[in-house]
């Protein structure tokens, strides 16, 4: 089983849409957990960490459910410039090593 | 704002070279990552640094080595480069704290000849 699941995409949506990514993770230790947007051909940028009651950012929502190791993004009122790869991340613990999704394509058009 | 910065956007070696990637931060974090993106493969762990002098082995570690002489400096070297490392490089250094994200280089674009 992969460590971090993500559905590939692309998502394929209007300007103004809302959208919800899901990600799944393996190991039940796992102790912290984020967003990053990547664009074509560039790196990887922090969009929020998520927290355990969940955390909003203008139109960004994270959620995370433990029981079930499941974190989802909710982007609101879908921007062009929203267009992207969203990775969801998390953290095992211990030097901070990273697990990355392989990511979820996001298509805004107008 | 943690400032990592990579030597090279782009870099073009051929078969049989030996490469250095660097990767400097600003913050005097004690870790430091590279990572290497592929599509399809989404980003994998070299290997990774959590003081100068020291290293940890990460998921393909395989025909990469690294070095760590100063605490902002993390280089990776790829002893004879062959085609199946043309990559996306990545460096990164975390925050300080288990719960803190990671801040990435612009990253080497490796074209191997």
């Amino acid at each position: 089983r992969k460590e971090v699941e993500q559905d590939p995409g692309p998502f394929n949506v209007p300007e103004g849409a809302t959208v919800a990514f899901n990600c799944t993770y393996s190991n039940s230790a796992s102790q912290s957990f984020f967003w990053y947007r990547q664009d074509c051909r560039k790196e990887p940028k922090l969009l929020m960490s998520v927290y355990s009651s969940g955390n909003e950012d203008g139109r960004f929502t994270a959620q995370l459910n433990r029981a079930s190791q499941y974190i989802s993004l909710l982007i609101r009122d879908s921007k062009l410039s929203d267009s992207a790869t969203y990775l969801c991340v998390v953290n095992i613990g211990g030097y901070s090593t990273l697990t990355f999704g392989k990511g979820t394509m996001l298509l805004v058009s107008p | 704002d943690v400032k990592v910065t990579q030597s090279s956007r782009y870099l073009v070696k051929r078969t049989g070279e030996k490469v250095f990637l660097e990767c400097v931060q600003d913050m005097d974090h004690e870790n430091m990552f590279w990572y290497r993106q592929d599509p399809g493969l989404g980003l994998r762990l070299i290997y990774f640094s959590y003081d100068v002098k020291m290293k940890e082995k990460g998921d393909i570690p395989e025909g990469y080595s690294v070095s760590r002489e100063k605490k902002e400096r993390f280089s990776l070297i790829l002893e004879s480069a062959s085609t199946n490392q043309t990559s996306m490089y990545l460096c990164a250094t975390p925050g300080e704290g288990t719960d803190q994200p990671q801040h990435f280089g612009d990253g080497t674009r490796l074209s191997i000849l």
